[in-house]
């Protein structure tokens, strides 16, 4: 029963450095997401995907980018990181999107400091 | 635009209390409405949902009712436990199939014994 699975779940970067968040799920979800959520401040949708070879920004897409060669994954992808860049971040996937069922199968999160 | 304000937090109550977290939205037409919780060290995960007016959502002894006249979704629970004990938000998705799920800024609940 893994569901959605974040990688890795803690990271430090330093100004200028990139990373990619890793994230996977079995459970053959067509609609996958990125969020990023701050203190006080709510998830805010970065990018999202709705199939293979199929991506959208969302709201805060600048600084990131995405790519969805296979169902299963999802990376983000962080270019030149900013301390604006801490914060939590979620992946999640949905078997219709939101507008079919509204519910979203969240990871545990990934917690990354930028300084 | 679209939008949810939730109630500022955070809430501490003792165990077997009523709770009432508030939360009222902005949109135009009839958006679907749900409310999340987050355990700690979690992600989030749907507690329950409402897709039209006047349903009411329910889910493990916690209910919600979409009023469309007064904009609103209030979370409410008759004894809440310590295992209660999370950050609850509130979300909407847009009428027409946005996958721009609008979430509020959470409301901290702790339960004490």
């Amino acid at each position: 029963n893994a569901g959605v699975t974040q990688t890795p779940k803690f990271r430090i970067l330093k100004i200028g450095q990139s990373m990619t968040l890793q994230c996977t799920q079995d459970m053959n979800h067509n609609y996958m997401y990125w969020y990023r959520q701050d203190p006080g401040m709510g998830l805010k949708l970065i990018y999202y995907s709705v199939g293979a070879g199929i991506t959208d920004k969302g709201e805060v897409p600048n600084g990131y980018n995405v790519s969805r060669s296979t169902t299963e994954d999802f990376p983000l992808r962080l270019e030149l990181a900013a301390p604006s860049q801490t914060s939590v971040y979620f992946c999640a996937s949905s078997y219709g999107g939101t507008s079919v069922t509204g519910e979203l199968f969240f990871g545990e999160g990934s917690r990354l400091t930028v300084l | 635009g679209n939008s949810v304000t939730q109630m500022e937090g955070p809430v501490t109550l003792s165990e077997e209390a009523f709770l009432t977290i508030n939360c009222t939205y902005t949109a135009t037409g009839y958006p679907s409405l749900f409310w999340y919780v987050q355990y700690p060290g979690e992600g989030l995960q749907l507690l329950l949902k409402a897709t039209k007016a006047d349903d009411k959502g329910s889910n493990k002894g916690f209910e919600a009712t979409y009023r469309k006249e007064t904009t609103s979704f209030h979370l409410e629970k008759g004894s809440v436990q310590v295992s209660d004990s999370a950050v609850y938000f509130c979300a909407l998705a847009p009428q027409g199939g946005s996958e721009k799920l609008v979430f509020g800024k959470g409301t901290k609940l702790t339960v004490n014994p």
